[in-house]
């Protein structure tokens, strides 16, 4: 049974660049989540759907960020234009379903460094 | 709102005895979920184990229990007969359908002394 499929696992890029960070959920799971971990700030929700509909977007930190989910199988966050402070590692992370006792399951993440 | 509190920014174990790692929590919601996450140094999130509130037993998964105190609002983790591969850092973590989102504690780093 695949998990959480996120990719790339690393990416170096200059700031400025657009970077793109895919997802792909576990099958048949309906909600879907992306978090960002630093140091300072810990895990940090930045967005999730619900049947790939965004629900809550209060935490994406700046207009730079967006996200989309075109299917259930599929999500991407886009951040244009990166800047070094963007620097972290990126979670995604999809649960079965919308109970209080459904866990969720975290994809590998992607590291980003922005030089 | 919720909030999941971790007072143990680093805990030791001797290989092969158990330790508790510490969780409290907040919430006014009378039906919610506590989770406990590993992430070793390779740095994925690792669910170990479940305790909803209206569970009358402690949860059980293999070498992990949770000691759930809901009068304390405390949620802590026990691992028994610990191993190299448990040193991680531990996160407890929290989910009501009101605050419909999960709320994350700052982590324990654990070490496992051979």
């Amino acid at each position: 049974d695949a998990g959480v499929i996120q990719s790339p696992r690393h990416e170096v890029t200059e700031m400025g660049q657009e970077v793109t960070l895919r997802c792909k959920p576990i099958s048949g799971h309906n909600s879907l989540f992306w978090y960002r971990q630093t140091m300072m700030r810990g895990l940090e929700l930045l967005i999730y759907f619900n049947n790939n509909v965004p629900i809550d977007d209060s935490g994406m930190p700046e207009d730079r960020f967006s996200a989309k989910m075109p299917n259930a199988s599929f999500s991407t966050l886009k951040i244009q234009p990166s800047e070094p402070r963007d620097s972290a590692v990126y979670f995604c992370a999809s649960r079965p379903g919308q109970g209080i006792d459904s866990p969720l399951h975290f994809g590998n993440g992607t590291r980003l460094t922005v030089t | 709102a919720q909030k999941i509190t971790q007072t143990q920014p680093g805990m030791f174990v001797q290989e092969k005895e158990a330790v508790t790692l510490d969780c409290t929590y907040d919430t006014s919601d009378p039906s919610y979920g506590l989770f406990w996450y590993k992430q070793p140094s390779s740095g994925e999130m690792i669910f170990l184990i479940y305790q909803g509130s209206y569970d009358q037993q402690n949860a059980t998964e293999g070498r992990y229990s949770l000691n759930f105190q809901k009068a304390r609002k405390s949620a802590n983790l026990v691992i028994s007969a610990s191993q190299l591969g448990d040193s991680a850092m531990y996160f407890c973590a929290i989910y009501s359908n009101t605050g419909n989102q999960f709320y994350f504690g700052t982590g324990t780093s654990l070490t496992v002394i051979p």
